[in-house]
């Protein structure tokens, strides 16, 4: 079984100032891990995804994300937000069972940038 | 590439009645499509696996009469809600995944029942 934890609901943030969001999952298989934004009424949007190589993960919009086996995390971080980043971030984690595997999210964490 | 549409993408509807919902791949074949609802302020919770030709898996707790799932093609995956109560008010979201990726999935913009 997997599941994911994502410690902070809310992030409150000034524009311009960096940011890390949590994310620590477990497994007993070899995972995948993805970060998602979803914007009110939207559906969730690919940040950026780990499945194997470097531990250091480039996205979209400027966010990053390291993922670290030992410490069983995967936290997506920015070092300058703005206050279009405002939105609902998930994390998830799906198994290495092949294709069309199935997401498990965590609770996710909302991002409250202001000026 | 790789567009996810659900429609429609707001429905009221009276109890007792039935809803579908509707979700497309636009530009790539899904063999395989996620029906997922999320209640206010939560995560994502998944209902059930769409497989192109075949019945669909529901994930425990989730009534297969309740919510009946066809997926008829390569590009269309439909969700029925039956006798819609109250308590299925929701927002419902679709994810497709491309056939021959790497278990990535494509999720349509969501489709938020309402029921009187």
């Amino acid at each position: 079984a997997q599941s994911v934890t994502q410690l902070d609901s809310q992030v409150p943030v000034f524009e311009e100032a960096p940011v890390e969001l949590r994310c620590n999952y477990s497994s007993s298989v070899s995972v995948y891990l993805f970060w998602y934004v979803q914007y009110p009424n939207q559906g969730l949007q690919l940040l950026l995804k780990y499945l194997s190589g470097s531990t250091l993960v480039k996205g979209i919009n400027g966010f990053e994300a390291e993922f670290n086996k030992s410490q069983t995390s995967f936290h997506l971080r920015k070092p300058s937000v703005h206050i279009s980043d405002t939105a609902e971030y998930f994390c998830a984690v799906s198994g290495d069972t092949g294709t069309a595997s199935k997401l498990t999210f965590g609770t996710g964490t909302r991002l409250q940038v202001t000026l | 590439g790789a567009v996810v549409s659900q429609h429609p993408s707001r429905v009221i509807c009276k109890s007792g009645t039935s809803v579908k919902i509707e979700c497309r791949s636009l530009d790539f074949q899904a063999t395989t499509m996620f029906w997922y609802r999320q209640f206010p302020k939560q995560s994502l919770m998944l209902m059930a696996t769409s497989n192109e030709g075949s019945k669909a898996t529901y994930e425990q707790g989730v009534e297969k009469d309740k919510f009946l799932i066809n997926h008829a093609s390569l590009t269309l995956s439909t969700l029925t809600v039956t006798s819609a109560h109250p308590e299925d008010s929701s927002f419902y979201i679709c994810s497709a995944v491309r056939t021959h990726a790497n278990n990535e999935q494509f999720f349509g913009p969501g489709t938020r029942l309402t029921v009187l």
